[in-house]
């Protein structure tokens, strides 16, 4: 079975400073996709930035980008520039890419992040 | 265009009734999924919709849960009996199956239940 872990329950940053949140994750399959979704207390999961497991080249979206370790099974998000509107609960989550799989997202317990004035 | 929307945004029932939470996906997307959300976890897998039928259920805790999706649009997930440990944020997804979305999940805001 495939498991996610986000090791920071909370994290806070300055506004315009540059925050990492780490997720690792379990799993013996080859091919595969991650995502990191930002929860804001509107309860709306808003996709920020996904990754395929065969692509070598860390993903990027504007300001958002990962470092995708495959070997060691850890995907972090980068947020550069932080802004008040970054503030929200970020998961982390994989699905499997496997032909005939559910394409279910299984999710970390989330990370809490606080952009400071 | 639309996004997924959910009625009711918030429910609060009794314990022992039951309850009807309806998911209205993005227009032409052929997968529909039900997530659970307990205060302070993230969201776990209750079932998965490929057009009408159900393709993989695996997630529902138990057989007072069951959802349908009758004609490959619209979901309905119902609880019978509800328990006080049902209390949750309900989240459904829509995903296209082709297209440069391919395999990326579109989220409702979620249905609150509170079980009294």
């Amino acid at each position: 079975a495939q498991t996610v872990t986000q090791s920071q329950p909370e994290m806070s940053v300055q506004e315009a400073e540059t925050v990492t949140l780490s997720c690792t994750y379990d799993t013996s399959e080859s091919n595969y996709y991650l995502f990191w979704y930002k929860q804001p207390p509107s309860r709306q999961m808003i996709l920020v930035i996904r990754q395929e497991a065969y692509k070598q080249q860390n993903a990027t979206e504007n300001r958002f980008s990962v470092n995708f370790q495959k070997a060691a099974k850890s995907f972090s998000l980068k947020i550069s520039d932080s802004q008040l509107g970054d503030t929200a609960m970020y998961f982390c989550a994989f699905m499997r890419a496997s032909g005939g799989a559910t394409n279910k997202l299984i999710f970390g317990t989330g990370t809490l992040l606080a952009v400071q004035p | 265009g639309a996004g997924v929307s959910q009625t009711p945004s918030n429910k609060v029932t009794e314990k022992g009734k039951y309850v009807e939470l309806r998911c209205d996906p993005i227009s032409g997307h052929t997968a529909l999924y039900w997530y659970r959300q307990s205060l302070g976890q993230g969201p776990e897998f209750l079932i998965y919709f490929q057009g009408t039928g159900a393709a993989d259920d695996s997630g529902l805790p138990n057989d007072r849960f069951f959802a349908v999706r009758p004609e490959g649009s619209v979901s309905t997930l119902k609880i019978q009996r509800t328990e006080r440990g049902d209390s949750a944020v309900y989240l459904c997804a829509s995903s296209p199956m082709s297209g440069m979305h391919y395999n990326e999940q579109f989220f409702g805001p979620g249905t609150r239940l509170t079980v009294l």
